[in-house]
């Protein structure tokens, strides 16, 4: 069964710090997608980026990065030099081709607070 | 361009009547979406929509739950009779699926209160 785990549920640091939240998947199909979402304060769920199964390239986007290891089954997420509009609840989620196409399977959410 | 637009955002209710929830996709997307999200249960699907047509609508938590989407620009989630468990923060989100699954883009929300 598909299951999307963010075992960290609150993170605290001080601005400037470097951060990563984890996120570590499980699916039995070969092709799927996984997804990053920003939900801030305000409540809206802001998409990050999508991958799929088939590009372990890691990406980044300005202070955004992310590690995509399928050995692990993980996608973690890594911020640099955080800021305060950085603090929001980070979703990971998963997508997979067969079945339900488009069902995204949530983990619980990792909530990131950036100190001044 | 317009994003997902939900109605109303905040919807305060008495147990036993009927709430509407409403949404209109991104133009051009064909596929459009139903999530709740409460603290116990995160966030979760509802159902799901491909072309108009409901394709799995196996979150739907009970017969209470209706949802319908008459065209592509416009969905409905119906809750009747309500009850102060649906509290919740319904969204509703868009793709366009092509080959596989595609980018959700989520609305604001519907932040439901049910008394």
């Amino acid at each position: 069964a598909q299951k999307v785990t963010q075992a960290q549920t609150e993170i605290s640091v001080v601005e400037k710090e470097d951060v990563t939240l984890d996120c570590v998947y499980e699916t039995r199909d070969t092709t799927y997608y996984l997804f990053w979402y920003k939900q801030p304060p305000s409540g809206e769920l802001v998409f990050l980026i999508r991958r799929n199964s088939f590009d372990e390239q890691n990406e980044i986007s300005g202070r955004y990065s992310w590690n995509f290891q399928k050995s692990t089954s993980s996608f973690n997420f890594t911020i640099t030099a955080s800021q305060v509009v950085d603090s929001a609840v980070y979703f990971c989620a998963l997508s997979e081709v067969g079945g339900s196409q488009g069902n995204l399977i949530f983990g619980k959410g990792t909530k990131l607070s950036v100190k001044p | 361009d317009a994003g997902v637009i939900q109605s109303p955002r905040h919807e305060v209710t008495e147990m036993g009547q009927e709430v509407t929830l409403r949404c209109k996709p991104i133009s051009g997307h064909n596929s459009l979406f139903w999530y709740r999200q409460t603290m116990m249960r995160g966030l979760e699907l509802l159902i799901y929509f491909n072309n108009n047509v409901p394709i799995d609508d196996s979150g739907m938590p009970e017969d209470r739950f209706s949802a319908k989407m008459p065209n592509a620009s416009f969905s409905t989630l119906k809750i009747q009779p309500s009850e102060p468990r649906d509290s919740a923060v319904y969204f509703c989100a868009s793709s366009l699926q092509l080959a596989g699954p595609d980018t959700q883009y989520f609305g604001p929300g519907t932040r439901l209160t049910v008394l």
